[in-house]
């Protein structure tokens, strides 16, 4: 079975570009999460969904960053502008969620760079 | 308020050696869901096991065991007779079941094993 799927791999964007990355959650699954992990914060959550739904979006850090979920097999994390404090790897993580808490399975994650 | 606390940040060992990773959490609620990851040098996420904090039985997986203590809130994971392919970083992470959808990591611990 497919996992969850994330593109690109790597991005490489000069500070103020617009950045777009990528998700699909395994089929079946109906929570999304989108996490950052950085060397100075570690792993934090940025976003939820369920069912196509944002539940928390505490940890998203400003107004610069917007996730979106138009149906259960894609979901975006975008950034505009980009800066270069914005350089981490992004992952996406889904599970099937439901009263109790689900293992979340994670994806390859996206490795971006600002310069 | 939740928290991971893993104390080691980096253990070294030599092959066939075993090793102790510790992993002490802090929570309110009587129920939560404790978690195991490996993230090894190629960057992806992988789940190991998920515990909830009924269960106190001792789990063991080939050469992984997991011991859960809630008198002293710690969630250890033990390797025996670890192995080069092991070098890694180990996250643990707690979700609460009044917060459903929010993992907390820990820092991680890196683990090198020579051989």
């Amino acid at each position: 079975d497919a996992g969850v799927i994330q593109s690109p791999r790597h991005e490489v964007t000069e500070m103020g570009q617009e950045v777009t990355l990528r998700c699909k959650p395994i089929s079946g699954h109906n929570s999304l999460f989108w996490y950052r992990q950085t060397m100075m914060r570690g792993l934090e959550l940025l976003i939820y969904f369920n069912n196509n739904v944002p539940i928390d979006d505490s940890g998203m850090p400003e107004d610069r960053f917007s996730a979106k979920m138009p149906n259960a097999s894609f979901s975006t994390l975008k950034i505009q502008p980009s800066e270069p404090r914005d350089s981490a790897v992004y992952f996406c993580a889904s599970s099937d969620a439901g009263i109790v808490q689900e293992t979340q399975y994670f994806g390859p994650g996206t490795r971006l760079l600002v310069l | 308020a939740q928290k991971v606390t893993q104390a080691q940040t980096e253990i070294s060992v030599v092959e066939k050696e075993d090793v102790t990773l510790d992993c002490v959490y802090e929570t309110r609620d009587t129920t939560y869901y404790l978690f195991w990851y490996k993230q090894p040098p190629s960057g992806e996420l992988v789940f190991l096991i998920r515990r909830n904090s009924f269960d106190e039985q001792n789990e063991i997986s080939g050469r992984y065991s997991w011991n859960f203590q809630k008198s002293t809130s710690s969630f250890n994971f033990t390797i025996t007779a670890s192995q080069v392919v092991d070098s890694a970083v180990y996250f643990c992470a707690l979700s609460e079941d009044s917060n459903t959808g929010k993992l907390i990591f820990g820092q991680g611990t890196t683990l090198q094993v020579k051989p």
